[in-house]
C-alpha cells in the first residue's frame, strides 16, 4: 500500500493561476480532507469529504474546491491563487469512524507570487 | 466554531530532560488525538483518548486526557534528540473526521 500519495511536492503560482492539488489514498478510506500549515497556526481544515459524492467545508474553504468523484481521489483546486495561499498543504484520510485516526500525505509545498 | 489552545509554542530543552505540552478547550471534546511532525515531514498518528480521565503510555510518552475531557497533555520523560519536532493535539467534534488542530509544540533538543 502506498497510502496517501500527494502530487506535485513543490509548486510555485503566479496570482491568479489556477492549479489542481492531486491526492489519492489506496486504503479504501471514507474519510479525506485538506489541510493547510502555516506557522504558528497548526493545521487548519479546509475541506473534506466524508464518502464519494460528499464534500463540505472546513475552517478555511474560501478560495478552494474539491470533488469527491471516486473513493481514492480528493483533488484541491485553487481557482485564482493568491499570495495569502502559499502554505504548506497536507491531504489526510481515515477509515474508521471509532477511532479518527489520521493518515497524511507526504505535503504540497505552494508558493505565490 | 471549536477552538483548542496549545501552550507553550516552544519549548527548548537538554537531552534527558522532561518535556510537557497542554492542549486546552473551552468545550467538551468527544476525544483528543495527539500527533509528531519531524522537521520536513507529515503529521504522525501517535494516539487517541477517548474516556475522562484516561492516562495512556507508549515508552517515554504519557498522555492524559482531563476528568472533564477539556484538557488533556503529552509528556515525555528524558527527552532525546529522536524527539524533536512538533507535537499537535486534534480535538474531535461532533461531526465525524472534522477535528480541529492545535497551534502545535516545536521541541528542540540539545544533545
Amino acid at each position: 500500500n502506498a497510502g496517501v500519495t500527494q502530487t506535485p511536492k513543490f509548486q510555485v503560482l503566479k496570482t491568479g493561476q489556477s492549479m489542481t492539488l492531486q491526492c489519492a489514498q489506496d486504503m479504501n478510506h471514507e474519510y479525506m480532507s485538506w489541510y493547510r500549515q502555516d506557522p504558528g497556526m497548526g493545521l487548519r481544515l479546509i475541506h473534506y469529504s466524508v464518502g464519494a459524492g460528499i464534500t463540505d467545508q472546513g475552517e478555511v474553504p474560501n478560495g478552494y474546491n474539491v470533488s469527491r468523484s471516486t473513493t481514492e481521489d480528493f483533488p484541491l483546486r485553487l481557482l485564482s491563487a493568491a499570495p495569502s495561499q502559499t502554505s504548506v498543504y497536507f491531504c489526510a484520510s481515515s477509515g474508521d469512524r471509532r477511532n479518527e485516526k489520521l493518515f497524511f500525505g507526504s505535503g504540497t509545498q505552494l508558493s505565490v507570487l | 466554531g471549536q477552538q483548542v489552545m496549545q501552550i507553550p509554542q516552544y519549548q527548548h530543552v537538554q537531552e534527558g530532560e522532561d518535556f510537557t505540552t497542554y492542549c486546552n478547550s473551552s468545550t467538551t471534546l468527544s476525544n483528543i488525538q495527539w500527533y509528531k511532525q519531524r522537521p520536513g515531514g507529515h503529521p504522525v498518528f501517535l494516539i487517541q483518548l477517548v474516556k475522562s480521565g484516561e492516562v495512556k503510555k507508549q515508552k517515554r510518552l504519557t498522555f492524559q486526557f482531563g476528568e472533564a475531557k477539556k484538557n488533556s497533555s503529552l509528556h515525555i520523560t528524558a527527552t532525546q534528540t529522536t524527539d524533536v519536532g512538533t507535537y499537535f493535539c486534534a480535538a474531535g467534534g461532533t461531526s465525524y473526521g472534522k477535528l480541529t488542530f492545535g497551534q502545535g509544540t516545536i521541541l528542540t533538543v540539545h544533545p
